[in-house]
Formats: C-alpha cells, structure tokens, sequence
C-alpha cells in the first residue's frame, strides 16, 4: 500500500520552456503533499507543501511564479516549473501523506530527472 | 533550532556482519523520528518511524532503530547486513511546523 506514482522519470528540454510533473497517490487519498529538491550528493529540499483545495505553501526563497504548484484533488498535484532555465535542473520528487496527522509518515515517488539545456 | 545530523556521510561493513547508521536530533517537545532509504535516481521509501511506546521500533527489510531520549539519538540498526542493503539512508524529524527536516544522509555500502 501506500504508493506514489510520480512521472515523468525523466525530462530533457530546451531553455525557456515549461514542464509539468505529476504527482499521483494511486491507493490512498493524499490531503498533503510535498514538493522536494534535491541537488547531487546532497539531502532533500522542501519546496512547498500543498493541501487539497487550498494555496500551496511555499519556503522561503522559492519562487511561486516560477514553480507552480496544484494540487486539484486528493490523489493529485503538479508541480510546472516555468520557463525553466538550466539552473532549474535537478532530481525532483514529491512525497504524499494521507490524513491530516504528522505522525503519518510521506510516502515519496520516485522523483523527476530534470535536465535543462 | 530543529535539526537533524547524521554524522557519517559513509558507513562500510561487510555482509552478514550487524550495521548501524547514526543519527541524533535537536527538537523541542516529544519528536516524531523517521528513516527512509534512497536508492539511485528513485525517491525515498520509508523504513520505520517512533512517534510514542517503545524505544526500540522495527521496520521493513529488517531494519529497527532505537529511540534514545536521553541521548537524543536515533540509530538505525540491522543485526546482518546484505549486498542490497547499499544505499543513501536518511533520518528525519518533524518540525513543529509540521514539516519533515532531513538529515543530510548516509551513503551505506555493504561489501560481499
């Protein structure tokens, strides 16, 4: 149980353009999730949380314009990074929880390989 | 402050022989401890957590870890080790913002 689908694995485009990741729970409804990056050889960077229905959450220094976030319904959220630029590039991953308790642990996919050239 | 550190970016033990991972935390008030392990170019699965009762909590793949309150540690533990067990291992502790805080993780090799 307890399965995050997260696609597409991998991504490689042009400069200026805008990807769209997906974020699935396939056997559980996801009130919360999570938004991660993660950069080579380093821990995981929270970029924002996201509840159904509402406005994600953004950290400090994350750009809302730039990486948007929806999250339509309980087993779904995208994450679009606008006009991405190579910089964007790196290892993306969103994680689920179900219910509202944090003693619920994420449940994570398998991330997103975003390369920008 | 709320942190998490795992002391060792790398661990080496030989299969069969008993692993440990280490990991102490700071947090104010009773924690919720997480460990998760990240093979390459995948997410994170999760191995155990201790929110409450007892210190020692067993998880998948054989793993448990030992929730230490005076010692604030969080060791993850596995009596013998397997080739497959390889990976990048993270501890983690939710904050009082109720968001996860992760360690900056623990590359685990196991050597046949």
């Amino acid at each position: 149980g307890a399965v995050v689908s997260q696609h597409p694995s991998w991504v490689i485009c042009k400069s200026g353009t805008s990807v769209k990741i997906e974020c699935r729970s396939l056997d559980f409804q996801a009130t919360t999730m999570f938004w991660y990056r993660q950069f080579p050889k380093q821990s995981l960077m929270l970029m924002a949380t996201s509840n159904e229905g509402s406005k994600a959450t953004y950290e400090q220094g994350v750009e809302k314009d730039k990486f948007l976030i929806n999250h339509a319904s309980l087993t779904l959220s995208t994450l679009t990074v606008t006009s991405a630029h190579p910089e964007d590039s790196s290892f993306y991953i969103c994680s689920a929880r179900a219910g509202r308790g944090s003693d619920q642990p994420q449940h994570f996919g398998d991330g997103t390989r975003l390369s920008i050239l | 402050a709320q942190s998490v550190a795992q002391p060792e970016d790398q661990v080496n033990v030989a299969e069969g022989n008993p692993l440990t991972v280490k990991c102490t935390y700071s947090v104010s008030g009773n924690p919720y401890l997480f460990w998760y392990v990240q093979y390459p170019n995948r997410g994170l699965q999760f191995l155990l957590k201790y929110i409450t009762g007892d210190n020692l909590v067993k998880g998948s793949y054989g793993f448990e870890a030992e929730f230490n309150k005076s010692q604030t540690s969080f060791h993850l533990k596995k009596p013998s080790a397997l080739v497959s067990d390889s990976a990048l291992y993270f501890c983690a502790v939710r904050s009082f913002t109720d968001k996860l805080i992760f360690g900056t993780g623990t590359r685990l090799q196991v050597f046949p």
